[in-house]
């Protein structure tokens, strides 16, 4: 089943409104990183969230995390056209193989002037 | 400017052919990474390399092929073997080996297409 699964798959809001997107997972994780997309580009580091941290900050960008939900949220606050671009998260684990750093499928977020 | 090169940005492979897509990272990061991304779709791990001249498997390695020669380049060769080889390729890299707990920085990405 799908690692680091995100909800909504798009959403779609008006500038200065706050973005939620979710992420959940079903194996314990060492941390939890989001990253941004935008379009036919590579992917660029939002924030790093580690299991004993339940809430980090940056700039317009606040992530939770629940570990006994097994979830994880990304708002931006006061969102701009600039924000519109896919935001995925990353479940980073150790595993008897090795880490792993796993990805979900993306939410789209698309921010209209 | 520090970062993470990737070439070339648009490919087109014949089919039968083998191509090869490169990465290059001035960042003195010691782990290199390949993804393969679909369309509308997450990133998939095709291979990894913690260290110079050692590379693992990631979760979508058949027909695919890496070196790790030197520690800022990390070709990826797509084989005549790999059946579905269009998508969107990216490079990245970290300071550290995990997987798990480094923040990956990536390339610009590169467009394969099978003609």
């Amino acid at each position: 089943s799908q690692q680091g699964e995100e909800d909504p798959q798009a959403l779609s809001i008006q500038e200065g409104e706050n973005a939620t997107m979710n992420c959940s997972y079903k194996t314990s994780i060492n941390n939890l990183q989001w990253y941004r997309q935008n379009s036919g580009r590579g992917l660029v580091h939002l924030i790093l969230i580690r299991s004993n941290e339940r809430e980090k900050h940056s700039g317009r960008l606040r992530v939770t995390l629940d570990t006994s939900k097994k979830s994880s949220s990304l708002l931006i606050t006061a969102s701009r056209a600039a924000d519109t671009a896919s935001y995925f998260c990353a479940k980073g684990r150790e595993e008897t193989s090795g880490s792993r750093l796993t990805f979900g499928e993306g939410t789209q977020l698309t921010v209209n002037p | 400017d520090g970062g993470i090169t990737q070439s070339p940005k648009y490919l087109f492979r014949k089919e039968g052919q083998n191509v090869t897509l490169s990465c290059e990272q001035n960042l003195n990061h010691d782990a290199m990474y390949w993804y393969r991304q679909d369309p509308g779709q997450g990133l998939r791990l095709i291979y990894y390399s913690q260290i110079v001249n050692d590379f693992q498997k990631g979760d979508i390695a058949e027909g695919y092929s890496v070196s790790r020669e030197k520690k800022e380049s990390f070709p990826l060769t797509v084989t005549s073997a790999q059946k579905n080889p269009t998508a969107f390729y990216l490079c990245a890299s970290s300071i550290g080996g995990s997987l798990s707990g480094n923040t990956i920085y990536f390339g610009e990405g590169s467009w394969l297409t099978v003609v």
